[in-house]
């Protein structure tokens, strides 16, 4: 079982439409969670980190329910510059801080 | 200020060559990391470096060496590549491996060994 795992997709939605990832994580000793988003043939950037309680950065919202160890990323108001891939990341800070990424959802946002 | 960067852009290799990338950071970070990036495998870590002089084994490791040659610059070697060497190679750095631990992220190697 892969330690990070997401839905590859792609997810082709049109223009403002609202669309929710999911993610899931395997070790239970993941410490913290993060979305990046990487385009086509670019380095991944940090979208947003995840926090206990969620939080929510414009039209994006992050969740986490450490009982499930589940993560999720929901975009409202989807836009065409939204079209990337977005990595689910987990923080494993008893293995020196190493992340370990998820293969990516792939996200074509159309007119 | 440039962030991360990695040179070459682009390498070809034939089996059995040797190269070394180059990544160097100003944003006087600690910790630096280097992945590969293969389709529908998403990024795995090789090697990383939690602060200079220190080195220690990702994931992958096998068929690579790195130095951390100061605070800025870590570099990867393959001493004798492989086709299953091909992918693309990310530098990230790190300002330490805590748990808040955002990775900055150079725009990528790509490389083919033929």
């Amino acid at each position: 079982r892969k330690e990070v795992e997401q839905d590859p997709g792609p997810f082709n939605v049109p223009e403002g439409a609202t669309v929710a990832f999911n993610c899931t994580y395997s070790n239970s000793a993941s410490q913290s969670f993060f979305w990046y988003r990487q385009d086509c043939r670019k380095e991944p950037k940090l979208l947003m980190s995840v926090y206990s309680s969620g939080n929510e950065d414009g039209r994006f919202t992050a969740q986490l329910n450490r009982a499930s160890q589940y993560i999720s990323l929901l975009i409202r108001d989807s836009k065409l510059s939204d079209s990337a891939t977005y990595l689910c990341v987990v923080n494993l800070y008893n293995q020196g801080g190493k992340l370990i990424f998820g293969q990516g959802t792939e996200l074509s946002v159309k007119p | 200020n440039a962030g991360v960067t990695q040179t070459p852009k682009f390498q070809v290799l034939k089996t059995g060559q040797s190269m070394t990338l180059q990544c160097a950071q100003d944003m006087n970070h600690n910790s630096m990391y280097w992945y590969r990036q293969d389709p529908g495998m998403g990024l795995r870590l090789i090697y990383y470096s939690a602060s200079e002089g220190t080195t220690d084994k990702g994931e992958v490791p096998n068929g690579y060496n790195v130095s951390r040659l100061n605070k800025r610059e870590f570099s990867l070697r393959l001493e004798s590549a492989a086709p299953s060497q091909t992918s693309v190679y990310f530098c990230a750095s790190s300002a330490s491996g805590g748990a808040i631990n955002t990775q900055y992220f150079g725009p990528g190697t790509r490389l083919t060994v033929l």
